[in-house]
């Protein structure tokens, strides 16, 4: 059954500490991205990685980091640095034609 | 950064109306044109990948028309049901980059 899968759902953090959130794939897509929304905003871009060992900042890159050691795998950390990290996170792979395929999302919650 | 308009930002219909929505993309260097469907508690889910001018595609009772040299495409609903309910979100995706830049979606109820 392929898909992309996020983990948690939920996350809940105290302010002034690093977080990670997961995001896997078993689509086999090379490319995967980092999107945020906010509540009457549209999804931003954080990060993107169009193949492995190589990750490209997007539009709000301030106060995240990224990995992509293996082709499956896109882990986000928030930083300390990220000025207002309570927002919906999605990650998303895609094919040849860039159609975004999305997991189910982490809402995060600083304390 | 590309600037992708939705419009209207919500709608409110009855079950059996048809409705339609606007995407306004920067039509310069276009690549092409996507729009997703996003329903409560789930994941966005691609309806459609647009790429020619004059464009138009369908997936039963939802088509979509693309029109790349005024920067605008639009999503049409027949008859529509309370299972349509969702945001649609549209993305432009320009040459070079071939990253998708989102609209803000249009939120669409529709009521029994």
């Amino acid at each position: 059954d392929g898909g992309i899968t996020q983990s948690p759902k939920y996350l809940f953090r105290k302010e002034g500490q690093n977080v990670t959130l997961s995001c896997e794939q078993n689509l086999n897509h090379d490319a995967m991205y980092w999107y945020r929304q906010d509540p009457g905003q549209g999804l931003r871009l954080i990060y993107y990685s169009q193949i492995v060992n190589d990750f490209q900042k997007g539009d709000i890159a301030e106060g995240y980091s990224v990995s992509r050691e293996k082709k499956e795998s896109f882990p986000l950390t928030v930083t300390s640095a990220q000025k207002n990290p309570t927002a919906f996170y999605l990650c998303a792979s895609s094919t040849g034609n860039n159609e975004q395929f999305f997991g189910p999302g982490t809402r995060l919650t600083v304390l | 950064i590309l600037n992708v308009e939705q419009s209207p930002q919500s709608l409110h219909v009855q079950e059996g109306d048809s409705t339609n929505f606007t995407c306004s993309f920067p039509s310069s260097n276009f690549y092409a044109l996507h729009w997703y469907r996003w329903e409560t508690a789930k994941s966005p889910e691609a309806l459609f990948v647009m790429t020619l001018n004059g464009d138009e595609k369908k997936k039963g009772r939802i088509s979509a028309t693309l029109n790349t040299k005024e920067g605008y495409s639009y999503l049409y609903i027949k008859g529509s049901q309370p299972e349509d309910s969702a945001t649609y979100l549209c993305a432009s995706l320009s040459g070079g980059s071939y990253i998708p830049t989102f609209g803000r979606g249009t939120s669409l109820i529709v009521h029994p």
